[in-house]
């Protein structure tokens, strides 16, 4: 069964650094989206891309961050600067469609900034 | 803005109990979808409601959205281990975006 991937399973780094978190989603899916979790806290939207651009975005994801599908498989997001509140596990999602559409989530990155 | 609001925050009860943890909004929801979560794991689709007074049953899982499309129920027969996670509802059309309740943590112990 097709599935979202993401890597690196677990990524620290330290205060100030750039962190580029990779994700694959399944191959026939159009809609891509970045979610957050702080460890103990809610899921949050992040953001949400079709057809090379962003379509939404929640107020977490200002200029600090920035998304790119650099190749027909790939789904980046890049954190420029990192802060300490960026501690969190990201999740990556994908849908064929955007309105009802199933959202399939990868296992997650855990981003740990020192 | 809209509020997912899920209760309760936690429940704890024996295997083979039955259970029902709730999602409420504070507006109509576009469409609604609930997901179970393990720790350190992604969330994992469960079921979509559209409908107002929809019902769909997944072996013992029953789930019914309010006439209203405001509310929705989950329901959980014969409770087992393997039931434990975080249910979470979504509103993939929220005013924010792609809405998330906080979630219920649910323990089923053996």
């Amino acid at each position: 069964e097709p599935e979202v991937t993401q890597t690196p399973s677990h990524q620290v780094t330290q205060m100030g650094q750039e962190v580029i978190l990779r994700c694959v989603p399944i191959s026939n899916h159009l809609y891509f989206y970045w979610y957050r979790q702080i460890l103990g806290q809610k899921v949050e939207f992040l953001v949400s891309f079709y057809n090379n651009e962003i379509s939404e975005k929640s107020e977490i994801f200002d200029d600090q961050f920035s998304v790119e599908r650099p190749d027909g498989s790939n789904f980046t997001l890049k954190i420029r600067s990192t802060k300490l509140e960026d501690s969190a596990m990201y999740f990556c999602a994908s849908s064929r469609d955007y309105s009802t559409d199933t959202q399939y989530f990868g296992p997650g990155t855990r981003l740990t900034v020192l | 803005t809209q509020l997912l609001e899920q209760s309760p925050q936690f429940l704890s009860i024996q295997e083979g109990e039955n259970l029902t943890v709730y999602c409420n909004s504070s507006s109509v929801f576009s469409s609604l979808q609930w997901y179970r979560q393990e720790p350190g794991e992604g969330p994992v689709l469960l079921v979509t409601v559209v409908t107002g007074g929809e019902v769909k049953k997944l072996k013992r899982l029953t789930f019914q959205f309010g006439d209203a499309r405001k509310d929705s129920s989950l329901h959980i027969t014969a409770a087992q281990p393997g039931d434990t996670g975080l249910y979470l509802c979504q509103d993939e059309g929220g005013a924010d975006g792609l809405t998330f309740g906080k979630g219920t943590h649910l323990i089923i112990q053996p």
